[in-house]
Formats: C-alpha cells, sequence, structure tokens
C-alpha cells in the first residue's frame, strides 16, 4: 500500500479565514512533505518534515504554519492567505529522509485551494 | 547546480505509436532519478525509478526509461501509446537536499 491520503479534497476560503490541511500516511514513512502546485507547473517544495522535526522550509510565508503531531499525520495551517495562494496543495511522504537516499516520494491526491 | 530540465512542453503522438518524453540532467556524484504523471486536478503518481545497474528501467503502465550518462538523459518512454496516457508528465533528481527537483514538465497528447 502506497497510499497518501488528504483532506479535504477542496477548499475555498476568505482572506480572514482559518483553515487547516490534513495529511495521513500509514506506511511508517519518516520523512513528510508539503508542496505547492500552480497549473502546468511542477510543485514548489515548501516544508520538510523529518523523523516528527520541521527540517526544511523554503522561506515559505508565516501564514502558512505546518504542524507535525506524529508520525502518520502532516498538517498545514493556514490563516490570512492571499488569492495568490490559490493553488493545488500536495503532501508527500519517503520512507526516510537520507540526502543521498533513493526511497520513492509518494504523492497525495492534493488539496485544491481557492482563497477568494 | 544541479537541474533537471524537460525540454519539450508538449509531445504529440498518435494512438499505437511509440513515444518518447526527454528529460536531462545536471547533478554531482549519483543520479537518482524518478518519472511521476499527473492527470487533471490529481496528486503525482510514480511511474520508475532510476538508481544504478541496469540502463533501461522497467516501470508502470507499460513505461519504460533509459539512463544515458555519456548523454546525461533519462527519457521516458513506450512501445505504444495510449489515449489514456494523455497527461502531465514531471522528470525530478534527488539532488541531495532531501527533496525532489523537479523538471517544468511535460504535457504528452495522444490522439485516437
Amino acid at each position: 500500500d502506497t497510499e497518501v491520503t488528504q483532506t479535504p479534497k477542496h477548499l475555498v476560503m476568505g482572506m480572514t479565514n482559518k483553515k487547516s490541511l490534513k495529511c495521513e500516511q500509514h506506511m511508517g514513512h519518516r520523512a513528510m512533505y508539503w508542496y505547492k502546485q500552480k497549473a502546468k507547473k511542477p510543485p514548489e517544495l515548501m516544508f520538510v518534515y523529518s523523523y516528527e522535526k520541521l527540517s526544511i522550509n523554503e522561506s515559505v510565508p508565516s501564514r502558512f504554519s505546518p504542524e507535525c503531531p506524529n508520525s502518520s499525520l502532516l498538517n498545514l495551517h493556514l490563516h490570512a492567505l492571499q488569492p495568490e495562494d490559490s493553488a493545488l496543495y500536495l503532501c508527500a511522504s519517503r520512507l526516510t529522509s537520507g540526502v543521498s537516499n533513493t526511497d520513492t516520494q509518494y504523492f497525495g491526491p492534493g488539496t485544491r485551494l481557492t482563497v477568494l | 547546480a544541479q537541474s533537471v530540465a524537460q525540454p519539450e512542453d508538449q509531445v504529440n503522438v498518435a494512438e499505437g505509436n511509440p513515444l518518447t518524453v526527454k528529460c536531462t540532467y545536471s547533478v554531482s556524484g549519483n543520479p537518482y532519478l524518478f518519472w511521476y504523471v499527473q492527470y487533471p486536478n490529481r496528486g503525482l503518481q510514480f511511474l520508475l525509478k532510476y538508481i544504478t545497474g541496469d540502463n533501461l528501467v522497467k516501470g508502470s503502465y507499460g513505461f519504460e526509461a533509459e539512463f544515458n550518462k555519456s548523454q546525461t538523459s533519462f527519457h521516458l518512454k513506450k512501445p505504444s501509446a495510449l489515449v489514456s496516457d494523455s497527461a502531465l508528465y514531471f522528470c525530478a533528481g534527488a539532488t541531495g537536499r532531501r527533496a525532489l527537483t523537479f523538471g517544468s514538465g511535460t504535457r504528452l497528447q495522444v490522439q485516437p
């Protein structure tokens, strides 16, 4: 089983709202990722968690706040977003997060976010 | 700088014909290369990867990829294209930052 699940599938929010995206995997993977993807573009890395600790933050604005409560769950808390933040948000996981690691990264189906 | 490039924005092929989606890489050390496919409004699905060993890698849905060190390429191939193969394809490299570096993507259109 190589399944990464994400909820919700779609989210519409106003610029003053607070919402959260959820990602879950039960493959025992210890590295989890958030990516942002604009239409017809490659995914852009936002955050990497390794063994439940934040290891990479790609200079993401503070209105995006990641959280990794346990090894299976990854959240992305959203607050005061801008319309340009509208995108597909993808979660991914990998067995380990070593620098020279060859493990495959598996992606969830994504959450389509629209900010009004 | 370590990078992965996909020189074609779009590839058109007739159903039943062979297809090739191109990828070139520029990485130091051993290149670890991946191909993913993305259908509209969906996440990325893993197709195959090259780590070491045989230069011809076989993957899901009848796809394969040929690793060529001298040409620094990792082209995705399929002997006979299906209309259902129409999608966005990404080549990616594990560039030593604990995350993948993606090419710009190639849209494959298979015409009936």
